[in-house]
């Protein structure tokens, strides 16, 4: 089992709808969580940060983190042509060695005018 | 802030030379910095996680004679890769942490490595 896991898509979404993005990780000592966006050709980027239960909003993104399932998703209001991208889901968890990133293979998102 | 720099954005050479790439934090000081190896379609691999003035931390199967890393300052880390071949070619990113148990990591914009 991966520790983290990804659908790898396409997710294809409308302009203008709520898409939907899910990660499960299999460590339940993992801590902090983390949804990247990256580009073709660029590095990621932070989108958000997540590290209770519950939801955290900001802006037209939402991350949910439900650690009893150890489930993680990124919800992404109003979408937009530019959010077309590969969302990476990336887990933290606290090693001996410090705090390590165990990134999912990402979902590759297209949203379509 | 936070802003990670890396240098060059890409390089091509040839087989059985090396390269070195250069990571810096330009506006914070970062006590770790972390490198990731990123193939076609796939996800972000951890090579190493160095931390300032001491030895890296090389993950399973990263061949630490031929991935030097020396973060000899609170701003620069740089990679070497010695004698380089063909597969490894990649994507390599950096990324650093500003202080002890921070929790995000700021990624660099990569360098992109063509070995021919």
């Amino acid at each position: 089992q991966k520790e983290v896991e990804q659908n790898s898509g396409p997710l294809s979404v409308p302009e203008g709808a709520i898409a939907s993005l899910n990660c499960t990780y299999s460590d339940r000592v993992s801590q902090s969580f983390f949804w990247y966006r990256q580009y073709s050709g660029k590095s990621p980027e932070l989108i958000m940060s997540i590290y209770s239960n519950g939801d955290k909003e900001d802006g037209r993104f939402t991350a949910q983190l439900n650690k009893a399932s150890q489930y993680v998703s990124l919800l992404i209001r109003d979408s937009q042509p530019s959010d077309s991208a590969t969302y990476l889901c990336a887990v933290r968890k606290l090693t001996g060695g410090g705090n390590k990133l165990t990134f999912g293979t990402g979902t590759q998102l297209k949203v379509e005018l | 802030g936070a802003v990670v720099s890396q240098h060059p954005s890409w390089v091509i050479c040839k087989s059985g030379t090396s390269v070195k790439i250069e990571c810096r934090s330009l506006d914070f000081q970062a006590t770790t910095m972390f490198w990731y190896r990123q193939f076609p379609k796939q996800s972000l691999m951890l090579m190493a996680t160095s931390n300032e003035g001491s030895k890296a931390t090389y993950e399973q199967g990263v061949e630490k004679d031929k991935f030097l890393i020396n973060h000899a300052s609170l701003t620069l880390s740089t990679l070497t890769v010695t004698s380089a071949h063909p597969e490894d070619s990649s994507f390599y990113i950096c990324s650093a942490r500003d202080q002890a148990g921070a929790r995000e990591q700021f990624f660099g914009p990569g360098t992109r490595l063509t070995v021919l």
